[in-house]
């Protein structure tokens, strides 16, 4: 099945403690993105990648890292979690040169205390 | 990307037909219609999209003014399990970036 698969769904962690969200899509697709959503802010992005070895900053970056070393996977670092990290994150991913919507994976929900 | 203006909220009779409207008016040539839907809480679905034709896939059709400044999205029997925030994007199928949300339209349908 096409999908978009992330890790953990749920993640209670303290500040400062570093985590790693996964991301891993079977569809081939060069783009993947992070998004985070928070109440009354809505979906904004993280960090995208083009492809392989190509990252770029989103609306809100800061606090977070990136790698993009296989195709297939697309990694979310938060070094050093802070409680304003609190939020639930999507991992989407999608063809660059062809008129295709977006997968979304089902969502990861973080709680840092 | 074009920005867009969509309702706040609409609500919609179980079994009706739900019409979800947007305007974007300063659409350009070469920017595609996207809708998407995010049920709560889940990730974003990708519903359908179009350029100026109408389009209509198993989910809903959509159709494009023939100045393409606004568009419709329907659901031609909506269920409880449509309610949903529907986003409509504006966008170059290939821009360097991906997909900007904005607020969306909050759909409830009611029996």
């Amino acid at each position: 099945e096409a999908q978009v698969t992330q890790n953990p769904r749920y993640l209670i962690t303290v500040t400062g403690k570093k985590l790693t969200v996964t991301c891993s899509q079977n569809m081939n697709h060069e783009y993947m993105s992070w998004y985070r959503q928070d109440p009354g802010l809505g979906l904004r992005q993280i960090y995208y990648s083009m492809n392989v070895e190509v990252t770029d900053k989103g609306d809100v970056p800061e606090g977070y890292k990136v790698s993009r070393k296989e195709k297939r996977n697309f990694p979310l670092i938060l070094e050093s979690p802070s409680p304003n990290q609190t939020s639930l994150y999507f991992c989407a991913s999608g063809f660059f040169d062809r008129v295709y919507g977006y997968t979304f994976g089902s969502g990861t929900r973080l709680t840092v205390v | 990307d074009a920005k867009t203006t969509q309702p706040t909220s609409m609500d919609c009779a179980e079994g009706r037909a739900a019409n979800l409207p947007c305007n974007h008016s300063t659409i350009s040539g070469n920017e595609y219609v996207y809708w998407y839907r995010q049920i709560h809480s889940q990730g974003p679905q990708y519903i359908i999209h179009g350029l100026k034709n109408n389009e209509t896939n198993e989910m809903a059709s959509l159709i494009i003014t023939e100045d393409r400044k606004s568009s419709t999205l329907i659901l031609p029997h909506a269920t409880l399990r449509d309610t949903a925030v529907y986003y409509c994007i504006v966008r170059v199928h290939n821009a360097g970036n991906m997909l900007t949300f904005g607020g969306g339209t909050r759909l409830m349908v009611k029996p």
